[in-house]
C-alpha cells in the first residue's frame, strides 16, 4: 500500500539535544498527524496540523504542515530518556483514510 | 475512563486456519477502524466502521472482513491464514466518521501464523 517517506529511519542522540524528522508525500495532503508508538502499544497522537504553513507545539514537540502540502516536519528540543519510541507521521487526502509513513526510531542515551 | 481494549493480546495460528479479534471503543465513541502494522512499517488501514455500517475498506483481500455490533464494539476475522497476515492488528476508535477525528489506538493483538 502507499506509505509516506519518513526520515531519518533512526536516531541515535544524546539526552538534551533537540531533534528533527521529517515526511515527504508526492501527492498533497489535507491532514497531517504525528504519533509516537511505544513497545507493546498503540500510536498515541502527539500533533495534528489542519492547514498549510501551520505551526503547531506540544510542550517541547512542535510539528509544520508544509506549505506545498506534500511535506511536515516534526521537532523535539531538549531530548529526555521517555522520548525514546517510534515516531510515524500520518496523513490523509479528502475522503481517503490515513496513511502512514515508515517510522523514526529514537534512542536517546543519558 | 477505559481506553480502547483489544483481546487476545497474543494469538498463534496455522496456515489456513481463521482468526478472530476484538475491539471495544472508548465508551461513547461510535467509529472503529482496524490497521495492520507489520513489523518495522507503519499501520496500514484495512476497515473503518461507523454506526455498524462499513464506511472505508483499504487494500485488503476479501479474507479480511469485520462487523460492528450494536454496542459498538468490532470484530476482525481473517479467514484462509497466510504467513505474511502476521503482524500486529490495530485497533482505534473515534467519536465520528471523519477521517480527520482524533483517532485513539488500542495495545493491538500480535498474531503469529506458522
Amino acid at each position: 500500500g502507499q506509505q509516506l517517506n519518513q526520515s531519518p529511519q533512526s536516531m541515535f542522540i544524546q539526552e538534551g539535544e533537540d531533534v528533527s524528522m521529517n515526511c515527504t508525500s508526492s501527492s498533497i495532503f489535507n491532514t497531517w498527524l504525528w504519533y509516537k508508538q511505544d513497545p507493546g502499544e498503540g500510536p498515541v497522537l502527539l500533533i495534528a496540523l489542519y492547514k498549510a504553513g501551520e505551526l503547531t507545539s506540544n510542550g517541547r514537540l512542535t510539528a509544520q504542515f508544509g506549505i506545498t502540502r506534500k511535506d511536515s516536519f516534526l521537532n523535539i528540543s531538549a531530548s529526555i530518556p521517555s522520548d525514546v519510541g517510534i515516531y510515524f507521521c500520518a496523513g490523509n487526502q479528502a475522503g481517503t483514510a490515513l496513511i502512514f509513513g515508515k517510522g523514526t526510531t529514537l534512542s536517546v542515551s543519558s | 475512563d477505559a481506553g480502547v481494549t483489544q483481546s487476545p493480546t497474543h494469538l498463534i495460528k496455522t496456515r489456513g486456519q481463521h482468526v478472530t479479534l476484538r475491539c471495544s471503543p472508548i465508551s461513547g465513541h461510535k467509529s472503529v477502524s482496524w490497521y495492520q502494522q507489520v513489523l518495522g512499517q507503519g499501520p496500514q488501514f484495512i476497515f473503518q466502521y461507523y454506526e455498524k455500517e462499513e464506511r472505508g475498506r483499504g487494500n485488503f483481500p476479501d479474507r479480511f472482513s469485520a462487523r460492528q455490533f450494536p454496542n459498538y464494539s468490532s470484530e476482525l476475522n481473517v479467514n484462509a491464514l497466510l504467513l505474511g497476515d502476521s503482524a500486529l492488528y490495530l485497533c482505534a476508535s473515534s467519536l465520528s466518521r471523519a477521517i480527520i477525528d482524533t483517532q485513539y489506538f488500542g495495545p493491538g493483538t500480535r498474531l503469529t501464523v506458522l
